[in-house]
């Protein structure tokens, strides 16, 4: 099992570029999310989704979508990147109330 | 407002020196409390699950306990492996979100 995959594992974009975050698991997992980690901020929720087909915001969804055409991915989307962007990102999956398996994350920069 | 707050933000012991991470929480309905291991350039790594005050779960070095409010994390007799930043999490019965804190660096020297 690869567990939770994400691609790239860095990226760097200018600002105003767009580009999608990838992330695959092989759990069967129905739920996964994506977070943000910032330094002396902690781990914030950006968006989430139940199942396939079924997505809501986090906590700072701004800027960001993400759909969940199948239980495997859970692509996250960047519409146009900002410096405010810079950081790295990770994407988690679990069963319900389970706790969460991480991936290793993208830490993308944006100039 | 649901909030997680862990201290210290960094603790550094001498290999063999006891010590304990503490997560104090504010949460409408608590579904869970987890420990996290994440080590320099890696995701947080699972450790353990809480679910109700007095349940504690141990795991070689490593000993987790919950109170209503709080939750410790206890390293018996710490070694340079166990050096990494310890993040804790609670699962909130509002929606069912997770809330992070922002974790406790450890550092273990020889």
């Amino acid at each position: 099992n690869a567990g939770v995959t994400q691609t790239p594992k860095f990226q760097v974009l200018k600002t105003g570029q767009s580009m999608t975050l990838q992330c695959a698991q092989d759990m069967n997992h129905e739920y996964m999310s994506w977070y943000r980690q910032d330094p002396g901020m902690g781990l914030r929720l950006i968006h989430y989704s139940v199942g396939a087909g079924i997505t809501d915001q986090g906590e700072v969804p701004n800027g960001y979508n993400v759909s969940r055409s199948t239980t495997e991915d859970f692509p996250l989307r960047l519409l146009s990147a900002a410096p405010s962007q810079t950081s790295v990102y990770f994407c988690a999956s679990s069963f319900r109330d389970s706790p969460l398996h991480f991936g290793n994350g993208t830490r993308l920069t944006v100039t | 407002e649901d909030q997680v707050t862990q201290s210290p933000e960094a603790l550094r012991l001498q290999e063999g020196e006891s010590s304990s991470l503490n997560c104090s929480y504010t949460v409408s309905g608590l579904r869970g409390l987890f420990w996290y291991r994440q080590d320099p350039g890696k995701g947080p790594e699972f450790l353990f699950t809480l679910y109700s005050a007095g349940e504690e779960k141990e795991k070689e070095r490593l000993k987790a306990t919950l109170t209503k409010k709080e939750s410790f994390l206890h390293i018996t007799a710490p070694k340079p492996e166990d050096s990494a930043t310890y993040l804790c999490a609670v699962r909130s019965s509002t929606l069912g979100r997770l809330y992070f804190g922002r974790g406790t660096q450890l550092t273990v020297w020889p």
